[in-house]
């Protein structure tokens, strides 16, 4: 079965870095982007970006560059989204997901359960 | 502000057919195709439908989508229970060479 599986719940400190996880299983990783989506709590979905675990090409969303760092280890299969100084702000659910695209279409699938980011003094 | 527009929220009684539109513009839903996502209470988004109409497979029948111009729709019927959840848009945008998503629309099923 094609899955992402993520990391688990984070408790932090303003001004802490933290760096979560997700890992694919069933396919090749290399296969497709992996996309990452915040979603505050009673907010909707905000795409942050994307990133090529073949190459580590990124493109990230005006909102969120320069704020948040995509990364991958291909090796192991692994892709992360990294903070260098969380604020209250941040704290939300972040989802990754498979950015399939073929033939002119692009979808995200599968999701991964989410890992909750909590920042807070 | 998202940039796809989709209603708040929709209802309907069991068995009723229910839609929810998603208004884009040139650069997104008019140029590149539509997905929709559906999130059950406490759960990750799920993919309902990709490439505007196509349902990936396990996704019931009673759920379609289309696309017009800048728009794109959802419909369920034969409405149940177990779809009152969250529903969400998304398109890729030319403009910003990255993903929007409409706001979602919560849909109660009475």
């Amino acid at each position: 079965e094609v899955q992402l599986v993520q990391s688990g719940a984070e408790v932090k400190k303003p001004g802490e870095s933290l760096k979560i996880s997700c890992k694919g299983f069933g396919y090749t990783f290399t296969y497709y982007w992996i996309g990452w989506v915040r979603q505050m709590p009673g907010k909707g979905l905000e795409w942050m970006g994307i990133i090529n675990p073949a190459d580590s090409d990124t493109r990230y969303s005006p909102s969120f560059q320069g704020q948040v760092t995509l990364s991958v280890d291909k090796s192991i299969s692994t892709a992360y989204l990294q903070w260098s100084g969380l604020k209250a702000s941040d704290t939300a659910m972040y989802y990754c997901a498979g950015h399939q695209y073929s033939s002119g279409s692009r979808w995200f699938d599968p999701w991964g359960q989410g890992t909750l980011v909590t920042v807070s003094s | 502000q998202s940039v796809l527009t989709q209603p708040p929220s929709a209802s309907g009684t069991p068995g009723q057919r229910v839609t929810i539109s998603c208004s884009g513009s040139s650069s997104n839903i008019g140029s590149n195709t539509a997905s929709w996502y559906q999130q059950l209470p406490g759960t990750a988004p799920k993919l309902l439908i990709y490439t505007n109409n196509q349902r990936p497979s396990g996704v019931p029948d009673r759920f379609s989508g289309s696309k017009s111009g800048t728009s794109a729709s959802l419909a369920i019927s034969g409405l149940q229970s177990e779809d009152e959840a969250d529903y969400y848009c998304a398109a890729w945008d030319d403009s910003l060479s990255g993903w929007v998503f409409g706001g979602g629309t919560k849909l109660t099923v009475l």
